[in-house]
This record gives structure tokens, sequence and C-alpha cells, in this order.
């Protein structure tokens, strides 16, 4: 059981904007930076954003991120149907020393 | 770039022990730069961290699995392997180790089924 909470499912048009919440509470994304994960069909998950709003080398910045108090938010901009995976967030829980959580993830469709 | 690598068997029988190492190279388990991380993914669900070790061998595991869990880290064959035992049917997923705490760097994952 997650306690990060993200919608099952979102879609959009090649070329329109998708954001993906996430929300948790004040021991983990209140307390603790945010990353976010793509996985498409078939892969391993890789690191989209970390720190909230940071993208790695290589990400384009059609990805963003941002934080406010117990929540985040993942920004695609310019969809694209390579585009079309499973995003989780993820960040670190100081309750109980739960460790590492993840969100449950969303599907990006693209329509 | 750096590179990860999970082994070992496919197959487990129920209440025995999985095990699996993951072989890093492009960087150095002894570096002391990172903490090495497992994370599993049952079959058509979500992420689930099970925990990390860093190279001097401390350790820290999800607390749903702490009593059943092991890591282990070799750092003269820049390895870290996880110990699962008493395993059932529930511990059936594609196991990943990724590098740093909050995973930037994933190996490409093993299935490993529980079943008799």
């Amino acid at each position: 059981q997650s306690v990060l909470t993200q919608p099952p499912s979102v879609s959009a048009a090649p070329g329109q904007q998708v954001a993906i919440s996430c929300s948790g509470s004040s021991s983990n994304i209140g307390k603790n930076p945010v990353s976010w994960y793509q996985q498409l069909p078939g892969t391993a998950p890789k690191l989209l954003i970390y720190d909230n709003d940071k993208r790695p080398s290589g990400i384009p910045d059609r990805f963003s991120g941002s934080k406010s108090g117990t929540s985040a938010t993942l920004g695609i901009t310019g969809l694209q149907t390579g585009d079309e995976a499973d995003y989780y967030c993820g960040t670190w829980d100081s309750s109980l020393r739960a460790g590492f959580v993840f969100g449950t993830g969303t599907k990006v469709t693209v329509l | 770039q750096v590179q990860l690598q999970e082994s070992g068997p496919g197959l487990v029988k129920p209440s025995q022990t999985l095990s699996l190492t993951c072989t890093v190279s492009g960087d150095s388990i002894s570096s002391g730069d990172y903490y090495w991380s497992w994370i599993r993914q049952p079959p058509g669900k979500g992420l689930e961290w099970i925990g990390y070790i860093y190279y001097t061998g401390s350790t820290f595991y999800s607390p749903s699995l702490k009593s059943r869990v092991a890591m282990s880290v070799d750092t003269s064959k820049n390895q870290f392997s996880l110990k699962l035992n008493s395993v059932t049917d529930a511990d059936t997923a594609v196991y990943y180790c990724a590098r740093g705490a909050g995973a930037d760097s994933w190996g490409q994952g093993t299935l490993v089924t529980v079943s008799s």
C-alpha cells in the first residue's frame, strides 16, 4: 500500500501537455525532495526528475517537476508518442523509518 | 556511464531463499559516493523499495521486508547482493538493482518467480 497517491491515468493528444500529481504527507513529500521516474513498456524505470525540479543530463526540458507542501507535480509539454509510459514519483518517508516510497504510478496515454 | 546487471535464479521454490547479485561497471562501489539499492515490481503492479547498502556494509531495509532481507557487498568484485528468505508467491516480481538511495541508474531487471 503506497503512501504516495497518483492518478491511475492521464491522456492527451500529441503536442499537448499533461500534469501528473503526487500526493503525500508531512512525513514524506512535506519533508523530503521528490524524484520522478519514467517506465517505458517492458523496460526498467529511468530517473526523469530529482530534487523536486532538477533534470539529469539528457532529459529534455519538456519534462518539469515542482513541489508545494505535501504534493508534487510532473509536467510534460509537447507530448510525443514516445512519452507513452508509466510514471512514478518517489521520496523518503521519515515516519517509523519507512525508507524510500514510490507513488502508485500513472499511465500516460498519447491519444 | 554506470551499468548495473542483475543475476541469479529465475525460479525459487516457496519457503526457500531468493538470492540475487548486482554487478556494477563504470563506477566503483567502494568510492563511497552512493548507496546501492534493490527495488522490485510484481507483474502488472507498481514499484516497491526493498532497501540499500553502503560500501561499508551499512544497510537500511524496508520495514515491511526487514525480517526477511539481507544485503551484502563485495567491493573486490564491485558487486552487491540481495537475499530474501521464506519466499511466497507474493515475492514473484522483477527485481532491479540501482545506484543511489534515490535510484539514478537502474539495471535491466530480472524476473524471479516463486513456484513449486
